[in-house]
């Protein structure tokens, strides 16, 4: 089954301890994506990752760092995370053309910064 | 950055209404593509359109890109309790590696 999987599902952690929260996807896409999601601001992008070993920032990436080493994972680290960082976190992955092709998304991350 | 505004933000209706959403934007999108966003999941994709004017239907549901593809509207016609969740709008402008998301239209049909 195509699919774009996350974990963990929900997370409590405390002011400045890092974390990383996983992103893998078993369709061979070259895009993938982090979004964060909070009330009445929409889904705003953190960084994404055109292939392999190139990623680029989105429009909130202060605060979060990303990898691209395989193709299939794309994991989103926060070095020291702040309460401002509690939020609703949504990886994605897409074929080219992008926004011409469906964009999958994971089923998220609840993550509570205290 | 917001690119895409979407309008309402909230919409409560009762089962049978009709209802449009709008997505607009002063930049023009070389693709759009509606989601629906139902509690605890990821968005998932409805429609995607690319050519100005153009219309597509998904049943009770129809979608039309501007002709100068710079907003989008989604029709629901005769609304059911099923069609409850957040609409979000994207699109992505030529030549763009990323895809812009709207704000959002959290829609509630009651019984």
């Amino acid at each position: 089954e195509a699919q774009v999987t996350q974990n963990p599902r929900y997370l409590i952690t405390v002011t400045g301890k890092k974390l990383t929260v996983t992103c893998s996807q078993n369709m061979n896409h070259e895009y993938m994506s982090w979004y964060r999601q909070d009330p009445g601001l929409g889904l705003r992008q953190i960084y994404y990752s055109m292939n392999v070993e190139v990623t680029d920032k989105g429009d909130v990436p202060e605060g979060y760092k990303v990898s691209r080493k395989e193709k299939r994972n794309f994991p989103l680290i926060l070095e020291s995370p702040s309460p401002n960082q509690t939020s609703l976190y949504f990886c994605a992955s897409s074929s080219w053309p992008l926004g011409n092709e469906k964009l999958f998304f994971g089923s998220g991350t609840q993550l509570s910064v205290l | 950055t917001q690119l895409l505004e979407q309008s309402p933000q909230f919409l409560s209706i009762q089962e049978g209404e009709n209802l449009t959403v709008y997505c607009n934007s002063s930049s023009v999108f070389s693709s759009l593509q509606w989601y629906r966003q139902e509690p605890g999941e990821g968005p998932v994709l409805l429609v995607t359109v690319v050519t100005g004017g153009e219309v597509k239907k998904l049943k009770r549901l129809t979608f039309q890109f501007g002709d100068a593809r710079k907003d989008s509207s989604l029709h629901i016609t005769a609304a059911q309790p099923g069609d409850t969740g957040l609409y979000l709008c994207a699109g992505r402008t030529t030549g763009a590696n990323n895809l812009f998301f709207g704000t959002g239209t959290r829609l509630t049909v009651i019984p």
